[in-house]
């Protein structure tokens, strides 16, 4: 069974860019995360759908945050304009219908300079 | 208030010994589950345990098992046997009823296995 596919691994940009990440859960998980992951700390939760419902966005930084889950199946977030405080790892999680656990990707770590 | 705490920022354990994370939560809800998850220097999350508040007993997972202390309120993990490979964050997670399904994490434990 494939994993929960993200992209990029990486990326570095200036601040006041603009940046995209994608992913891809495990076929068939309705509830899809993003959550950031500042360097020592544990993730914290930015967006949750449900389907292509957003769920819980109480923690997403709307004035330059932005998610969407078209079709109920791949999500992107984006982060417009970027401040150094958003450089983090950036994880999509998946879990099945009955929430038990979730699956995570490898996330994005990005660089804000 | 900080619901999931970890107050090992770092531990070093021997190789083939065992070594116990600590983690203690804080609810006043009666349902919750607690998870433990691994996180390898890849960054990839990996689950290893699961601990559901109603359970009766303790929760295993090959060299992995919890050590479920509901009126404590403390779930810690004891990794038996320990590998170099286990060497990663571990993180200590708790999943209340109201939250729609999401994890609220601790600071997390890095451990370190020595040859």
């Amino acid at each position: 069974e494939a994993g929960v596919a993200q992209s990029p691994r990486y990326k570095i940009i200036e601040k006041r860019q603009s940046v995209a990440f994608w992913c891809n859960p495990i076929s068939g998980h309705a509830t899809l995360y993003w959550y950031q992951q500042i360097l020592g700390q544990g993730p914290k939760l930015l967006i949750q759908f449900q389907n292509n419902g957003v769920v819980d966005d109480s923690q997403l930084p709307k004035d330059r945050f932005s998610a969407e889950r078209l079709k109920g199946v791949d999500s992107t977030l984006k982060i417009q304009p970027a401040k150094l405080e958003d450089s983090a790892v950036y994880l999509c999680a998946s879990s099945p219908p009955h929430n038990t656990e979730a699956f995570f990707g490898q996330g994005t770590r990005l660089t804000v300079v | 208030a900080q619901k999931i705490t970890q107050t090992q920022p770092g531990m070093f354990v021997q190789e083939k010994e065992a070594v116990t994370l600590d983690c203690t939560y804080d609810t006043s809800d009666p349902s919750y589950g607690l998870f433990w998850y691994k996180q390898p220097s890849s960054g990839e999350m990996i689950f290893l345990i699961y601990q559901g508040s109603y359970d009766q007993q303790n929760a295993t997972e090959g060299r992995y098992s919890l050590n479920f202390q509901k009126a404590r309120k403390s779930a810690n993990l004891v990794i038996s046997a320990s590998q170099l490979g286990d060497s990663a964050m571990y993180f200590c997670a708790m999943r209340e009823p109201g939250s729609q399904g999401n994890l609220i994490f601790g600071k997390g434990t890095k451990l370190s296995v020595k040859p």
